[in-house]
């Protein structure tokens, strides 16, 4: 079946505490993004790779870090937590799209995380 | 830079009404539009998507939107809403290059 997974799905943590979301995906795809979801703020882009070993800020990249040393992996770091990271993530991927077009995304089904 | 604003953010209807949400973008190249669902506990997933041609774009489940661009506007529609449309619309606008923006979101509440 193809799909975007996300572990762990649900994590409460200390602030300060480094921790890791990991995020894959089988379906060959060459752009992966993460977006953050807050009440009333819609999905913000944290970061987002083109391919392997290429990434790029998005418009909430602080206090964040990503790789994509694989294709289908692209793991998010947050490695000093803190309260106002608290937020449910989402990891996306897609194919390139032709000549302008862009495709749509495929969602993962999100890791809601709580820093204290 | 680009942006997408959403103008309703919670909207209550009784069944067989008529939705339609509005979307508004800013962005200053080549647009790519989409309507994204998440369901209650569920993926968010595409509705419809506009990149050219036919403005008029029909997508999943009868939803459908068109795409006017001396409004900047991407508006949702749906003749008849259900109780299973109870859902958070969100409107995105997104480059080739990899960058994404998506409205605040609309709670869409269906009443049966």
């Amino acid at each position: 079946e193809a799909q975007v997974t996300q572990n762990p799905r649900y994590l409460i943590t200390v602030t300060g505490k480094k921790l890791t979301v990991t995020c894959s995906q089988n379906m060959n795809h060459e752009y992966m993004s993460w977006y953050r979801q807050d009440p009333g703020l819609g999905l913000r882009q944290i970061y987002y790779s083109m391919n392997v070993e290429v990434t790029d800020k998005g418009d909430v990249p602080e206090g964040y870090k990503v790789s994509r040393k694989e294709k289908r992996n692209f793991p998010l770091i947050l490695e000093s937590p803190s309260p106002n990271q608290t937020s449910l993530y989402f990891c996306a991927s897609r194919k390139p799209g032709l000549a302008g077009a862009v495709n749509e995304q495929f969602f993962g089904p999100g890791t809601r995380l709580t820093v204290l | 830079a680009q942006s997408v604003s959403q103008h309703n953010h919670h909207v209550i209807l009784s069944e067989a009404a008529s939705l339609e949400l509005g979307c508004n973008y800013s962005y200053g190249g080549t647009v790519n539009l989409f309507w994204y669902v998440q369901y209650p506990g569920q993926h968010l997933q595409l509705l419809l998507k506009y990149f050219s041609g036919d403005p008029l774009v029909k997508g999943i489940k009868g939803f459908e939107a068109e795409f006017i661009k001396s409004k900047f506007s991407f508006n949702l529609r749906k003749p008849s809403v259900q109780w299973s449309d109870t859902a958070e619309y969100f409107c995105a606008v997104s480059t080739n290059a990899g960058k994404s923006t998506f409205g605040d979101g609309t709670t869409l509440t269906v009443k049966p």
